[in-house]
C-alpha cells in the first residue's frame, strides 16, 4: 500500500525555470495538501483540495498553482522558480476536509533553486 | 494568523532519558496533533486530542491537550535510539479546518 507518493523526490531548478510536482495518494481520501518545509518554519500550507473540483490557497500560495486533476492526483507547478522557493514540499491527504489533524504525509520533494 | 511556539526548538539527551516539549498557542484550538519526522520522511501522527484536559498515551509517549486550549505537552519515557527525529504539534480550531503546525522540536541522542 503506497499511501501518498511524491515525484520527484529531488530537483535542482535555475531562476525562472518552471516545474510541477507530482503527487497521488491511494487511500481514496478527500482532501489533499502541499506544505512547504523550511529550516525553523514548520510547515506552511501553499494550496489544498478540500475535495475533487475544489482548490484554494492556504498560508504562502505567491509564486504556485496547483491542479486537482482527480480525486487521486494533486500537482503543485511553480511557474517561475525563485531563490526563495528552495525547500522541501509535502503532499498530505486526508480522509475528508474537516477531517485534517489525520494527515498523511508523502516523503517529500527536496528543490534547490539557484 | 495563528502562531504555535513549541519549545524547545532542540534537545540532546542520552538514552533512557525522558524527554519533554510543549506547544503553546496564541488562540483557542479544539484539536492538538503530534506529529513526528524521520529523517529523510513525512511527518506521522503520533497522538491525536479532542478534549481540554484529556491525557492519551501511545506506547512511551503521553501527550496532554492544556485546560485552557492553548497549550500541549508531549512527554517520551525512557528514550531510544529510533526516537530521533523532528517532533510536531499541530493544532485545529473552531470555523477553521486547516491545521496550524508549530516549529518542530529537534531530537538528538547522544551515544
Amino acid at each position: 500500500n503506497a499511501g501518498v507518493t511524491q515525484t520527484p523526490k529531488f530537483q535542482v531548478l535555475k531562476t525562472g525555470q518552471s516545474m510541477t510536482l507530482q503527487c497521488a495518494q491511494d487511500m481514496n481520501h478527500n482532501s489533499m495538501y502541499w506544505y512547504r518545509q523550511d529550516p525553523g518554519m514548520g510547515l506552511r500550507l501553499i494550496y489544498y483540495s478540500a475535495s475533487e473540483g475544489t482548490t484554494d490557497k492556504g498560508e504562502v500560495p505567491n509564486g504556485y498553482n496547483v491542479s486537482r486533476l482527480n480525486k487521486r492526483e494533486f500537482s503543485l507547478r511553480l511557474e517561475s522558480a525563485a531563490p526563495s522557493q528552495t525547500s522541501v514540499y509535502f503532499c498530505a491527504s486526508s480522509e475528508s476536509f474537516l477531517n485534517t489533524g489525520e494527515l498523511f504525509f508523502g516523503e517529500g520533494s527536496r528543490l534547490t533553486v539557484l | 494568523g495563528q502562531q504555535l511556539n513549541q519549545s524547545p526548538q532542540s534537545m540532546f539527551i542520552q538514552e533512557g532519558e525522558d524527554v519533554s516539549m510543549n506547544c503553546t498557542s496564541s488562540s483557542i484550538f479544539n484539536t492538538w496533533l503530534w506529529y513526528k519526522q524521520d529523517p529523510g520522511e513525512g511527518p506521522v501522527l503520533l497522538i491525536a486530542l479532542y478534549k481540554a484536559g484529556e491525557l492519551t498515551s501511545n506506547g512511551r509517549l503521553t501527550a496532554q491537550f492544556g485546560i485552557t486550549r492553548k497549550d500541549s505537552f508531549l512527554n517520551i519515557s525512557a528514550s531510544i535510539p529510533s526516537d530521533v527525529g523532528i517532533y510536531f504539534c499541530a493544532g485545529q480550531s473552531f470555523g477553521n479546518e486547516k491545521l496550524t503546525f508549530g516549529t518542530g522540536t529537534r531530537l538528538t541522542i547522544i551515544p
